[in-house]
């Protein structure tokens, strides 16, 4: 069963360091999405992209976040600098088209802590 | 983002005993859909509702979504151990999916 590969699984940084996650979504997937986690709560719409643009980035903390897919595949998320509160899970799902008819698939994330 | 408000936070069963989480929204809803993320795990898709009243049904899951599109709700029957998790529900928004707080399942053996 294809799947939504994410790097790293776990990642440990120090507060006002940068960091970065990645994604590769499922081949042929051009909606992809990443969400953010915090323990005990719901998945966090962070942005969404249709190919390689930006679809919906207005939940997204633009002054320390940020999020490219270059080519319209893989997708990288980054925060500069990390703050204590930006631990969380980070993942990253897919859908062949805008709207998730057939639900959305999620990678298995990147658990970050910020020490 | 819109958010929906699901309950209960948490439910603890008996193995055997049937379980039911709401999700409850105060617009109506274009389409919702269900979500199960195991302990340690990554949310995975159960389901989606778009009609009015419409129930669909998974083995031993059934989901309504209201007459009104304002509410939705999964009931699990003769819950199993397996069943331990969180089931979120999500909203539907200019095609994005927004997420409920979710209502924590846990089965006692």
């Amino acid at each position: 069963e294809a799947e939504v590969a994410q790097s790293p699984r776990y990642k440990i940084t120090e507060k006002s360091q940068a960091v970065a996650f990645w994604c590769d979504p499922i081949s042929g997937h051009a909606t992809l999405y990443w969400y953010r986690q915090i323990l005990g709560q719901g998945p966090e719409l962070l942005v969404q992209f249709q190919d390689e643009s930006v679809v919906d980035d207005s939940q997204l903390p633009k002054d320390r976040f940020s999020a490219e897919r270059l080519k319209g595949v893989d997708s990288t998320l980054k925060i500069q600098p990390a703050e204590l509160g930006d631990s969380a899970m980070y993942l990253c799902a897919s859908s062949p088209q805008p709207g998730g008819f057939y639900g959305y698939t999620f990678g298995s994330g990147t658990r970050l802590t910020v020490v | 983002g819109q958010q929906v408000m699901q309950i209960p936070q948490y439910q603890h069963v008996q193995e055997g005993e049937d379980f039911t989480t709401y999700c409850n929204s105060s617009t109506t809803l274009s389409n919702i859909q269900w979500y199960k993320q195991r302990p340690g795990g990554h949310p995975v898709f159960l389901i989606q509702l778009v009609k009015s009243g419409e129930v669909k049904k998974q083995k031993r899951l059934t989901f309504q979504f209201g007459e009104a599109k304002k509410n939705s709700s999964l009931h699990i029957t003769a819950t199993q151990t397996t069943d331990v998790g969180t089931y979120f529900c999500a909203e539907g928004v200019s095609n994005k999916f927004y997420f409920g707080s979710g209502t924590k399942l846990n089965v006692k053996p």
